[in-house]
């Protein structure tokens, strides 16, 4: 079965500091993976998607960059944070296949900037 | 372009007593729709979807979900709630200018009372 892992749990990070959140998906091969951050009261926010090694779309402009360096691999980054990147970040992959569009998400990472 | 309403910010219901979650869509071809839910803390996870045949769908946990074209509606269900019921509910669509990206609408907290 498939499995998918975020790390860490819980971040608090100074305003300026750099960022690294993980996920890795086990079980399957050629996922498509996709970074939300949820802020409460507004839902799921899509940040990035990837559908293979390499290959980054962003969905909105901003402080944060993806990047995926193996295919089961998806990391999420920032070179200075800021305050209002502060949020619960959740990575999803889906099984990359016609028709098959159900995602399914990591535990999340609660990110506090302070 | 493809939006998912959730009319209901906050629903209380009595445990035992039925639920309805609404959830209306725009989408300009026949959908993929699901829903999913949230524990406080917690990862999303599916508890049903729709992609096509038969209009009335099941899901886990005693779910199910009636897709109504005519309607653009895509309501959950369960006859009788428990307390670890209580949650919060998104429904989505596959579809958007992401490829194979959902769209969520902004959530249902569930509260359910004794």
């Amino acid at each position: 079965s498939q499995t998918i892992h975020q790390w860490p749990a819980t971040l608090v990070q100074p305003v300026g500091s750099p960022l690294s959140l993980e996920c890795t998906v086990e079980g399957t091969s050629n996922p498509n993976l996709y970074w939300y951050r949820q802020a409460a009261g507004r839902g799921l926010q899509l940040l990035f998607y990837s559908v293979g090694i390499g290959q980054i779309s962003s969905e909105v402009p901003q402080n944060l960059s993806a990047s995926r360096p193996q295919d089961r691999q998806f990391i999420l980054s920032s070179k200075k944070l800021l305050l209002s990147d502060s949020g619960f970040y959740l990575c999803a992959w889906s099984p990359g296949l016609a028709g098959r569009y159900e995602q399914f998400f990591g535990p999340g990472t609660r990110l506090t900037v302070l | 372009a493809q939006s998912v309403t959730q009319p209901d910010i906050h629903i209380t219901v009595s445990e035992g007593a039925s639920l309805e979650l609404r959830c209306n869509y725009s989408y300009g071809a026949t959908p993929y729709l699901f829903w999913y839910v949230q524990s406080p803390g917690q990862g999303l996870q599916l508890l049903l979807k729709y992609f096509s045949g038969d209009t009335l769908v099941q899901g886990i946990k005693g779910f199910e979900a009636e897709f109504k074209r005519s309607q653009s509606s895509f309501n959950l269900r369960k006859p009788s709630v428990h307390w670890s019921d209580a949650a919060e509910y998104f429904c989505a669509v596959a579809g958007g200018q992401a490829g194979t990206a959902l769209i969520f609408g902004k959530g249902t907290t569930l509260s359910v009372s004794s």
